[in-house]
């Protein structure tokens, strides 16, 4: 089975903080997504990586940041966390088979105080 | 990208067929159809895709007219574990390896007793 992991589960951090959240993927994908997900809104895309060190913004990626140093890690850093960023946040990666289906990971909810 | 437009929410009662009905008005010649279904606290997970016509798997089934500017997903005899939200997204060429895709707030499925 494809396994999408994310780093936290739950995760509380103070204004102006660093923040970083983790995704690995074991399926050697080559593209990796994260979004996040607010009542109301859908999931939105803020990046995606489609290789090792390429990435592309999304729809909102204005305060985050994103890291692909290996193939099977994508990070999405938020500089300095803001209470607006309070969310839950999915990882993502896609195998290119016949439906081209993403494969998600659990997420991480994210409390910003 | 195509957008989607579907119900914010349905309700229904065991045993009985749900049919959620998406409108993608501007889907593009290459856009295939796919459903996601998204449980509490977890990441979406791939239900169905199709391109025209019909498509059924051991989960649903999805109903695309010729025109392709709507579908229907089709849930038999639904039971209270079907009780989610279910997204209906357009874009991702099969042929390609991108995935890149827009997924709207989706429609919030309650199976009652």
């Amino acid at each position: 089975d494809v396994k999408v992991t994310q780093s936290s589960r739950y995760l509380v951090k103070r204004t102006g903080e660093k923040v970083f959240l983790e995704c690995v993927q074991d399926m050697d994908h080559e593209n990796m997504f994260w979004y996040r997900q607010d009542p109301g809104l859908g999931l939105r895309l803020i990046y995606f990586s489609y290789d090792v060190k390429m990435k592309e913004k999304g729809d909102i990626p204005e305060g985050y940041s994103v890291s692909r140093e290996k193939k099977e890690r994508f990070s999405l850093i938020l500089e300095s966390a803001s209470t607006n960023q309070t969310s839950m946040y999915l990882c993502a990666s896609i195998g290119g088979g016949e439906n081209n289906e993403q494969f998600f990971g659990p997420g991480t909810r994210l409390t910003v105080l | 990208l195509a957008k989607t437009t579907q119900p914010i929410s349905m309700d229904s009662y065991e045993g009985q067929e749900v049919n959620i009905t998406c409108s993608h008005n501007n889907i593009a010649t290459n856009d295939y159809i796919t459903w996601y279904q998204q449980f509490p606290s977890q990441g979406p997970r791939f239900i169905i895709q199709g391109y025209k016509t019909k498509v059924t798997n051991e989960v649903a089934s999805l109903f695309i007219p010729a025109d392709r500017k709507s579908s229907t997903l089709s849930l038999p005899r639904v039971s209270l574990s079907d009780t989610a939200v279910y997204y209906c997204l357009v874009g991702a060429d099969r042929g390609s390896t991108l995935g890149r895709l827009y997924f709207g707030r989706g429609t919030q499925l309650t199976v009652w007793p």
